[in-house]
């Protein structure tokens, strides 16, 4: 199977300031790498994601690294507002139609 | 428009009771999932489906049951409830087609067991 450490579990930060969440995982056959935001009562929301065939991918405000030699991959959001506190949760599967197996998720919250 | 639809959004079952949870995708994507959620496993895998037919199967209990009637509906069947099942279990779906790996989740439905 696979298993995917996440952390920190949670990280307070200043208004403005970045956010860093790292993750690693065991199954060198993960290709795929999801991230995925929460808030309260709602769904997981996929904002940013990155292939095996990538290192580093960048949106919005985000950037999502990827190490497959340490297999470890983490988000990166620049210049936080309130608007980012929320739950996320990184992910790893092995490609298409294939189950994602999820990290224990990071509570953020950007203090203004 | 909600491109995902689950229902009901909230339910209330006893123990030993059986109930259907029911999702439907408007995206044309060919393959579906269940997850669940709780506060003691967050977001944890429970089966996969392309095309109707069952991908993979994480769920070591036979009480629950994924069922496919359309290509764009997978529905979950819980029997003899336990209070252990009590979870926000959302549905997903992807497209496998262009090699897409983006899977979208449904708004959940919370259930209860008591």
């Amino acid at each position: 199977g696979e298993q995917v450490e996440q952390l920190p579990s949670i990280l307070r930060v200043q208004e403005g300031s970045s956010a860093s969440i790292n993750c690693t995982y065991e199954n060198s056959a993960s290709n795929y790498f999801p991230w995925y935001k929460q808030e309260p009562g709602e769904n997981p929301k996929l904002i940013i994601d990155i292939r095996s065939n990538m290192e580093r991918k960048q949106t919005q405000g985000l950037i999502v690294l990827l190490d497959k030699k340490a297999k470890r991959f983490s988000l990166h959001i620049t210049d936080t507002q309130p608007g980012d506190s929320a739950m996320y949760f990184c992910a790893a599967s092995r490609g298409s139609n294939a189950k994602l197996t999820f990290g224990k998720g990071t509570k953020l919250s950007v203090k203004s | 428009d909600p491109k995902i639809i689950q229902k009901p959004k909230y339910l209330v079952a006893v123990t030993g009771s059986e109930k259907i949870l029911i999702c439907e995708q408007y995206l044309g994507h060919n393959a579906m999932y269940w997850y669940r959620q709780s506060a003691k496993k967050p977001l944890e895998f429970m089966f996969s489906y392309s095309y109707q037919k069952l991908m993979d199967n994480q769920t070591a209990s036979s009480r629950f049951q994924p069922q496919s009637s359309k290509k764009n509906h997978l529905d979950l069947q819980i029997t003899a409830l336990k209070p252990d099942d009590s979870a926000t279990y959302f549905c997903a779906s992807s497209q496998e087609r262009l090699g897409g790996y983006e899977q979208y989740f449904g708004p959940g439905t919370r259930l209860t067991v008591l």
